[in-house]
């Protein structure tokens, strides 16, 4: 498969762990995205890499939420000290910068904070 | 920041019929805008998009309409069949960078055998 891939798929963790994501996008794609997305609604913007620089971050995302994209390929969002509001869908996008802005979505990781 | 709107909420359709979902943003800088697809536990797929240049795209039973005086966009699907029920999300670029999308919050199309 050489769609984005996401890991992992579920996440179930206790109020106030830390917790690590991981996004794999398609190869030659050098645009990154996080996206957050709850029951009903549609994904909200996190934040956007361009290669390795991480060059807009929402106000959705609060101090606890970290992204690093060290070598420009994969990326890791990391959240610390898990409220169950942050309990949702991450999904994480890849596009090609140029003539087509298309994003492609990986699967998503469910996070379920108890 | 942009605010796109999305309606209806749900939309249930004969199969054959043809389903219309609209869609309201603000920003007038805007010039891109995606529909995507997703079904039950999967991943939103892109199934048409279109830029503020043109006014109309088709792609065999999906075609999308822009309006930019007026700021909205429309999805429809024509001659529905059972594997067009999904949720579908429409979005519009943040201003006028392409990267940048802010979606709506879904239409649940739910296609009658």
């Amino acid at each position: 498969d050489t769609g984005v891939s996401q890991d992992p798929r579920h996440k179930i963790t206790k109020r106030g762990q830390n917790v690590t994501f991981r996004c794999d996008p398609i190869s030659e794609h050098n645009r990154l995205y996080w996206y957050r997305q709850t029951l009903g609604q549609g994904p909200e913007f996190l934040t956007y890499f361009q290669n390795e620089a991480q060059l807009e971050k929402s106000r959705l995302l609060s101090d606890r939420f970290s992204a690093e994209r060290p070598k420009g390929s994969f990326s890791t969002l990391e959240i610390q000290r898990t409220e169950q509001g942050d309990s949702a869908m991450y999904l994480c996008a890849s596009s090609l910068e140029g003539s087509s802005v298309v994003q492609y979505f990986g699967p998503g990781t469910r996070l379920t904070v108890t | 920041g942009e605010n796109v709107e999305q309606h209806p909420s749900t939309l249930s359709v004969q199969e054959g019929d043809s389903a219309v979902i609209k869609c309201t943003y603000s920003d007038s800088a805007s010039n891109y805008f995606p529909w995507y697809k997703q079904e039950l536990g999967k991943r939103p797929q892109l199934i048409i998009d279109i830029r503020s240049n043109v006014g109309e795209k088709k792609d065999q039973r999906i075609a999308v309409t822009l309006n930019k005086t007026a700021k909205h966009f429309s999805l429809h699907i024509t001659e529905t069949q059972p594997e067009d029920s999904a949720v579908y999300f429409c979005a519009a670029s943040i201003g006028s960078n392409d990267y940048k999308l802010s979606f709506g919050a879904g239409t649940t199309v739910t296609v009658r055998a």
